[in-house]
């Protein structure tokens, strides 16, 4: 089955820099590529979503790349604020299959 | 509009004892899946409900999981014989019908502990 792996399990950064978070996925056949913050006490929430026909996806400051060769995909929040602290969870799906596979999440503190 | 609610929000029951989580997807909404939570790890998949078919069950850890849906709304997730490695944080996502569209609306969990 699918193997998702994720890194750095913990990301400290300062307000205003840059911070990525990096997954490699094991099947080919995924084809979708969502991310997800989840804040303390909440379930997580979609942030965005790439599919294998994209190679990259902006919204504002968020930006997610994937390379289907090496199969890894990333997410990136360019201009940090506080409120971007949270767990972040990749997570890999391939066509045909409605599951998913998980991350097991990055913890994000931003640092006024 | 309203999203994906779960109750309780915490439970806290005691080892043996059966418990009854519930999930109340977005209307509209003809798929539904259970995750597990557990203290610093990723989401774990129990159980996938689409429309009339038969769940997908391959997550389910154990047979004292049990799951159900009625009506394609309302599903609930059974623990018989709780056991300590049963606590985490149950959520439930449901998502709107339709081709490739696998984005996940998740609830805020239910936390539950096992004394």
């Amino acid at each position: 089955g699918e193997n998702v792996e994720q890194h750095p399990s913990t990301l400290s950064v300062q307000e205003g820099d840059s911070a990525v978070i990096k997954c490699t996925y094991s099947d080919s056949a995924s084809n979708y590529f969502p991310w997800y913050k989840q804040e303390l006490g909440k379930g997580p929430q979609l942030i965005i979503d790439i599919r294998s026909n994209v190679g990259e996806k902006k919204d504002q400051r968020i930006a997610v790349t994937l390379n289907k060769t090496a199969k890894h995909f990333s997410l990136h929040i360019t201009e940090t604020q506080p409120e971007d602290s949270a767990v972040y969870f990749c997570a890999a799906s391939r066509r045909g299959s409605y599951i998913p596979t998980f991350g097991r999440g990055t913890s994000l503190i931003v640092h006024p | 509009g309203a999203g994906v609610s779960q109750s309780p929000s915490n439970k806290v029951t005691e080892k043996g004892k059966d418990v009854e989580l519930r999930c109340d997807p977005i209307s509209g909404h003809t798929a539904l899946y259970w995750y597990r939570q557990s203290l610093g790890q990723g989401l774990e998949f129990l159980i996938y409900f689409q429309g009339n078919s038969a769940p997908d069950k391959s997550g389910l850890p154990s047979d004292r999981f049990s799951a159900e849906r009625t009506g394609g709304s309302v599903s609930t997730l059974t623990i018989q014989r709780t056991q300590q490695e049963d606590s985490a944080v149950y959520l439930c996502a449901s998502s709107p019908s339709g081709g490739a569209s696998l984005e996940q609306y998740f609830g805020p969990g239910t936390r539950l502990t096992v004394t």
